[in-house]
């Protein structure tokens, strides 16, 4: 227990669904990140969060939207996705210098 | 920007036999460094970190690693190992600085190790 909860574990949906992907933290930590672990690719770092505001997005496309409405809850919202998206998307959180990151279980996505 | 390398895709090693894993980052300063380890469908649990201090630093299940600065290397280590030990194994690296705490960590591709009976 890392104390990071992912949900769902699991997910599978059509490439016309909307989706959401939650992640919450009961570490106390101000940033929060949002990855993506592909086969066969390092870990992507798609958004982060720093004190509840958008400090990075890497070029990740629209059909992914994050959402963080407080320190301890960040969503990605997911909308028209396509099959290489399929992936383990994992949240991450960082209290700050000298720390390390705290990542979540996972949600494995599954996009048909 | 920082980058991280792993040469090793797998590595496969018996049980009982040491291990070391290799890591080298390439950053402007010394960065933070850190070594994570992922057992099928779960998320990072991290086995150690350097930050600054002792370049020697030990970690959880008994792994320790090596902060080089000369090689730019932090290999990750463990004198005997366990079947439980067989996973994805991750080095990484953050920012140094006042907004390193922000800053997400850059990982490299990974090293699977298995592990022989």
């Amino acid at each position: 227990e890392t104390g990071v909860t992912q949900t769902p574990r699991h997910l599978v949906m059509g490439m016309t669904n909307k989706k959401s992907l939650k992640c919450e933290q009961h570490l106390g930590h101000n940033a929060m990140y949002w990855y993506k672990q592909s086969a066969k690719k390092p870990l992507e770092l798609m958004f982060v969060y720093s004190l509840e505001e958008r400090v990075e997005n890497n070029s990740v496309p629209s059909r992914f939207s994050p959402e963080c409405p407080n320190s301890s809850h960040l969503f990605l919202h997911l909308h028209t996705l396509q099959p290489e998206d399929s992936a383990l998307y994992l949240c991450a959180c960082r209290s700050g210098v000298n720390t390390e990151a705290f990542f979540g279980q996972g949600t494995r996505l599954t996009v048909v | 920007a920082q980058s991280v390398t792993q040469p090793d895709i797998h590595i496969t090693v018996s049980e009982g036999a040491s291990l070391e894993l290799r890591c080298n980052y390439s950053y402007g300063a010394t960065p933070y460094l850190f070594w994570y380890v992922q057992s099928p469908g779960q998320g990072l649990q991290l086995l150690l970190k350097y930050f600054s201090g002792d370049t020697l630093v030990q970690g959880i299940k008994g792994f320790e690693a090596e902060f080089k600065r000369s090689q730019s290397s932090f290999n990750l280590r463990k004198p005997s190992v366990h079947w439980s030990d067989a996973a994805e194994y991750f080095c990484a690296v953050a920012p140094f600085g006042p907004g390193g705490g922000a800053d997400g960590l850059t990982f490299g591709k990974g090293t699977h190790l298995i592990i022989q009976p």
